[in-house]
């Protein structure tokens, strides 16, 4: 099974800060990984897909990167909205999993 | 839109049938999957099943006691869970794959609750 490790596991930074989150595969998925926000009470949404590829709607604030191994999520701008947990997943065999989540706070 | 139900209060070792109700799209052209997440833990990947329902797929924790299963005809996603476990309390989402199994999941459900306990 391919593992994914996610880390920080949360964070909290001010509004108008630059967040990074960062998201290890176990082995090579190639550009297979996907990013969702989960708020509080709420199903998760995806934001990006295929490692970085922005959903349509998505603000533009928010971007990933990587390939292979090592995928890096951003949000550039940091919003009092953006409160929230964020997952990687990978696609790229099954079982699919995700990654352990890092939770958003606001300092 | 996803419209899950059949979450329950049940006792270990009992059954239960979750649907996915899936009005607005073309059901039978998606693959479609069950996530669930335990009070407070991270997201899990529970099944998939193909777009035509011939391939499904489980993770190690569900295999032999969930069953993944899909009518196109009414446009509705099924998870029966048989022998639950203490440990399958979670809250379980439907969440839409996409023409191949190995997709990005672009639509959820809001989820239904399922709590294991005597």
């Amino acid at each position: 099974d391919i593992q994914m490790t996610q880390s920080p596991s949360s964070l909290s930074a001010s509004v108008g800060d630059r967040v990074t989150i960062s998201c290890q595969a176990s082995q090579d998925i190639s550009k297979y990984l996907s990013w969702y926000q989960q708020t509080p009470g709420k199903a998760p949404k995806l934001l990006i897909y295929d490692a970085s590829n922005l959903e349509t709607g998505v603000p533009s604030r928010f971007s990933a990167s990587g390939s292979g191994t090592h995928f890096t999520f951003t949000i550039s701008s940091l919003q009092p909205e953006d409160i929230a947990t964020y997952f990687c997943q990978q696609y790229d065999d099954v079982p699919l999993t995700f990654g352990g989540g890092t939770k958003v706070q606001i300092k | 839109q996803l419209l899950e139900s059949g979450g329950a209060l049940v006792q270990p070792g009992g059954s239960l049938r979750l649907s996915c109700a899936a009005p607005g799209f073309s059901f039978s052209n998606y693959a479609m999957n069950w996530v669930r997440q335990a009070p407070g833990k991270a997201l899990e990947w529970v099944s998939l099943i193909s777009s035509s329902g011939g391939d499904s797929y489980y993770a190690d924790s569900v295999q032999g006691r969930f069953t993944i299963s899909r009518d196109n005809s009414k446009n509705i996603l099924y998870l029966q869970m048989n022998s639950l476990r203490a440990e399958d309390t979670a809250t379980y989402y439907c969440a839409r794959g996409g023409p191949v199994i190995l997709h990005q999941f672009d639509h959820w459900g809001q989820g239904t609750l399922v709590i294991v306990s005597s």
